[in-house]
């Protein structure tokens, strides 16, 4: 049963454009919730977090967009660069799961020239 | 380097064989986490160390999975008798607070376990 959903496993997007990535989860108790970005035969690396009692959060290029009500979070990336290519994750926590981290199976962004 | 480092790299095996993964975490960091990522699967938790307290077991897969770790620091995760779908990527991260408190987990590399 996965909590956290990605269910693009892929994205194509033109340089220059707005990337948008979405991410669904069913556990209304999870607080917390980041995405990691990871590249090729690397570990993932943290990018940016959205608490529960914010509904968007933004740092430069970046904006993650929290709907509680229908469970949805989303990454805005604009505009897009090449260096952004790489498998973003979703992952959310929760104070009754000891903040373990629930991943979801990541997205593919792949920016086109 | 100031980063977390896994070792080995790669790890080919044999079916049967017990393996060795190492985890070096952030200095100063106290909490550390094993997950694994298979292939077109999203990473799942495994085990969760932080400070003295004892170790957040309930991920970990079958008995054939324990981890240590000694002094507070390095961990080592081993898997006894391997079979071909413990194949998967193992990440190791660190983190200087609980993960859901707004601190972040800086990952390691990652050691790519392929059984035969």
């Amino acid at each position: 049963d996965q909590q956290v959903k990605q269910n693009s496993p892929s994205l194509s997007v033109q340089e220059g454009r707005i990337s948008i990535l979405n991410c669904d989860y069913t556990n209304s108790m999870f607080d917390y919730f980041l995405w990691y970005k990871k590249y090729p035969a690397e570990g993932p690396t943290f990018l940016i977090s959205i608490s529960s009692i914010k509904d968007k959060n933004e740092d430069g290029r970046f904006t993650v967009f929290l709907n509680k009500s229908a469970k949805h979070l989303s990454l805005h990336i604009v505009p897009s660069q090449p260096g952004d290519s790489a498998v973003y994750f979703c992952a959310a926590s929760a104070v009754d799961s000891n903040y373990q981290l629930i991943w979801g199976a990541g997205t593919k962004l792949i920016i086109k020239p | 380097g100031a980063g977390v480092s896994q070792s080995p790299s790669n790890k080919v095996t044999e079916k049967g064989k017990d393996v060795e993964l190492r985890c070096d975490p952030i200095s100063g960091h106290t909490a550390l986490y094993w997950y694994r990522q298979s292939l077109g699967q999203g990473l799942e938790f495994l085990i969760y160390f932080q400070g003295n307290s004892a170790p957040d077991k309930s991920g970990l897969p079958s008995d054939r999975f324990s981890a240590e770790r000694t002094g507070g620091s390095v961990s080592t995760l081993t898997i006894q008798r391997t079979q071909q779908e413990d194949s998967a990527v193992y990440l190791c991260a660190s983190s200087s607070m609980l993960a859901g408190t707004g601190e972040t987990q800086y990952f390691g590399p990652g050691t790519r376990l392929l059984v035969l």
